[in-house]
């Protein structure tokens, strides 16, 4: 059974840094290129940025380019989403997502972002 | 950028009646594989979001077959041919064809 663990939900306080994660199981993780979405408060669905775990190819969307990393460890097959200022309006959910087409979901990692 | 436009937005539905949400690119998402990369995704309150069509028309396993997707080039739809108070929630089509994909604002369905 495919599926994707994500790390616990998160308070930080703005310009703190930030690594969330997302642990696959159930599949060959270097198969398939993985990625986060973000969901802001009541808000829809944003692709943020895609690896594959196979060679570290990633790909960002322009709206998040620069403004976080996305990285991964094929020992341990876990994908990461790493922040290293945060600013309030990162307040959101953050869902890691199997292959551009999101087969499969994680369950949310709640980040937020306050003093 | 590819463009998503969904409607309408609000839908209320009467229990066992059908419903049918429209998904608008602004761009053919004909990929040059052949293949079209339509998704159609449901999201319950509190959840994450679950892929339920794939390649327009496909259903994903477990997904009863009262929801069917069609369209081609730059119009779909997903419909549901009889409303079950578990159908509740967001619906959100999502382009695969250029990265990066992009979501359609959503459509809330409700239970009138």
């Amino acid at each position: 059974e495919v599926q994707l663990v994500q790390s616990g939900a998160e308070v930080k306080k703005p310009g703190e840094s930030l690594r969330i994660s997302c642990k696959a199981s159930g599949y060959s993780f270097t198969t398939f290129w993985i990625g986060w979405v973000r969901q802001m408060p009541g808000k829809g669905l944003e692709w943020m940025g895609i690896i594959n775990p196979g060679d570290s190819d990633t790909k960002y969307s322009p709206s998040f380019q620069g403004q976080v990393t996305i990285s991964a460890d094929r020992s341990i097959n876990t994908a990461y989403l790493q922040w290293s200022s945060l600013k309030a309006s990162d307040t959101a959910m953050y869902y890691c997502a199997r292959h551009v087409h999101a087969d499969y979901w994680g369950q949310g990692t709640l980040v937020t972002v306050s003093s | 950028d590819f463009v998503m436009t969904q409607s309408p937005l609000s839908l209320p539905v009467t229990l066992g009646q059908p419903a049918s949400i429209s998904c608008r690119s602004s761009h053919s998402l004909l990929h040059s594989d052949g293949d079209t990369y339509l998704n159609w995704f449901h999201q319950r309150p509190g959840q994450s979001p679950r892929r339920l069509i794939y390649k327009v028309s496909k259903r994903d396993s477990g997904v009863p077959d009262r929801f069917s997707g069609s369209g081609s080039g730059t119009d779909f739809t997903l419909k549901i041919s009889r409303v079950e108070a578990e159908d509740v929630g967001v619906y959100y089509c999502m382009q695969g064809a250029h990265w990066p994909g992009t979501f359609g604002q959503g459509t809330k369905l409700e239970i009138k």
